[in-house]
């Protein structure tokens, strides 16, 4: 089974608009952590948000914000005020399992990714 | 902030030969390293998780023979792909751990082509 979804294989907006790109996770693991990377064309892995399962607050950084929505295990990434360079593939990851000192084990495992264009 | 390197950063080379990639945490010491492939359009695909001084755990469905993977150091993890082919052409990322952080840095990924 998937464990991590991203419905929306490409995505368009204009800049300066906000756009929302949607991720769905699968875990019975009640200690988390959630991703969201951009891949630009050059293939480096840009790390953009983190939000952890216990956090109550959302996650933000910039312009970047995790919409996080526990009981229906989305976690979906805003970015508000789109700029050009943000167009990229975006992925979101999760990573499971937290040791007693609340350092996470455990791999990512990543979503299909999402295309976001960003038109003038 | 947490930097990863990796080297070369293209490969092109002939069938049959072994190319070695090597992945280096510059400003912090990682005791686990992981290793991604990645085909064009499509997710980052795990191989093998490497940590220090101890064998790699591979992904199903990976070959250990074929994909060689050594972590002798703290900054240092490295990939070996072994009498490669043309279908091992893709893109290999890896990815380093910085245990006093909760996130997970990458690499700028190898692209490698086999003739």
């Amino acid at each position: 089974a998937q464990k991590i979804t991203q419905t929306q294989p490409g995505m368009f907006v204009q800049e300066k608009e906000a756009v929302t790109l949607d991720c769905t996770y699968d875990t019975s693991d009640p200690s988390y952590g959630l991703f969201w990377y951009k891949q630009p064309s050059s293939g480096e892995m840009i790390f953009l948000i983190y939000q952890g399962s216990y956090d109550q607050q959302n996650a933000t950084e910039g312009r970047y914000s995790l919409n996080f929505q526990k009981a229906r295990k989305s976690a979906n990434l805003v970015i508000s005020a789109s700029q050009l360079g943000d167009s990229a593939m975006y992925f979101c990851a999760m990573r499971e399992g937290l040791n007693a000192g609340g350092t996470s084990y455990g791999k990512l495992t990543f979503g299909q990714g999402t295309i976001l264009t960003v038109h003038p | 902030g947490a930097v990863v390197s990796q080297h070369p950063s293209w490969v092109i080379c002939k069938s049959g030969t072994s190319v070695k990639i090597e992945c280096r945490s510059l400003d912090f010491q990682a005791t686990t390293m992981f290793w991604y492939r990645q085909f064009p359009k499509q997710s980052l695909m795990l191989m093998a998780t490497s940590n220090e001084g101890s064998k790699a755990t591979y992904e199903q469905g990976v070959e250990k023979d074929k994909f060689l993977i050594n972590h002798a150091s703290l900054t240092l993890s490295t990939l070996t792909v072994t009498s490669a082919h043309p279908e091992d052409s893709s893109f290999y990322i890896c990815s380093a751990r910085d245990w006093e952080l909760e996130t997970q840095y990458f690499g700028p990924g190898t692209r490698l082509l086999v003739l």
